[in-house]
């Protein structure tokens, strides 16, 4: 099975842009969510999606937002860059959740760099 | 209000001797945890769990204690190898809020 890709894996903007940044998940899995790891900062939840439905989200502004479409696959868009959205942003697919853990498979980023 | 920390951002051990990697939380709701490790230029993979009802989760070289009492779990690494070379990320997931929360990480360099 492929694992979860992600595209662009590097990306330069500049402030006030907006980016979109892509993932399409392990086939099978209809639950992706997004993370931003800076340095020191760990992994920060972004948002959760599930059948084309944001089912959870974390505390980013609302610059930060999300879609899936009917194949799984996700895009998330940051509007009006800021330098401090540079950041690694990581997508992690798993298997349909009901009220158990399921493991999260990840994608290997994409590296946005704001000038 | 973090909610999972991991104090030590680094940590050095011998090859052969037993790496410890802590992890605390804060949220009595969490029900299970998780020890990623991420490589440079990859996503996190995921290495071990444990259900909160448990307090010892063994896999190979790898093991996982919690002692909920003290809101603190520990990852050991024994022995530890040069491959083990990575940043370990701990994560706490909230079956209610359907959500993972994770540490910092720690950067664990094992010298041969």
């Amino acid at each position: 099975k492929a694992g979860v890709t992600q595209t662009p894996r590097y990306l330069i903007k500049t402030r006030g842009q907006q980016v979109t940044l892509s993932c399409s998940p392990i086939s099978g899995h209809r639950s992706v969510s997004w993370y931003q790891q800076t340095p020191g900062q760990g992994l920060q939840f972004l948002f959760e999606y599930f059948s084309e439905t944001q089912r959870n989200k974390g505390n980013f502004p609302g610059r930060f937002s999300g879609r899936q479409f009917s194949n799984s696959r996700s895009e998330m868009n940051v509007s009006t860059l800021e330098l401090g959205d540079s950041a690694l942003y990581l997508c992690a697919s798993s298997l349909p959740a009901t009220n158990s853990y399921n493991e999260q498979f990840f994608g290997p980023g994409t590296r946005l760099t704001v000038l | 209000d973090q909610q999972v920390k991991q104090n030590s951002p680094s940590l050095s051990v011998q090859e052969g001797r037993i790496s410890i990697l802590n992890c605390d939380y804060t949220n009595s709701m969490f029900d299970y945890f998780l020890w990623y490790k991420k490589y440079p230029a990859e996503g996190p993979t995921f290495l071990i769990s444990i259900s909160s009802i448990k307090d010892k989760n063994e896999d190979g070289r790898f093991t996982v204690f919690l002692n909920k009492s003290a809101k603190h779990l520990s990852l050991h690494i024994v022995p530890s190898q040069p491959g083990d070379s990575a940043v370990y990320f701990c994560a706490a997931f909230n079956t209610n809020a359907g959500k993972s929360t994770f540490g910092d990480g720690t950067t664990l360099t094992v010298k041969p």
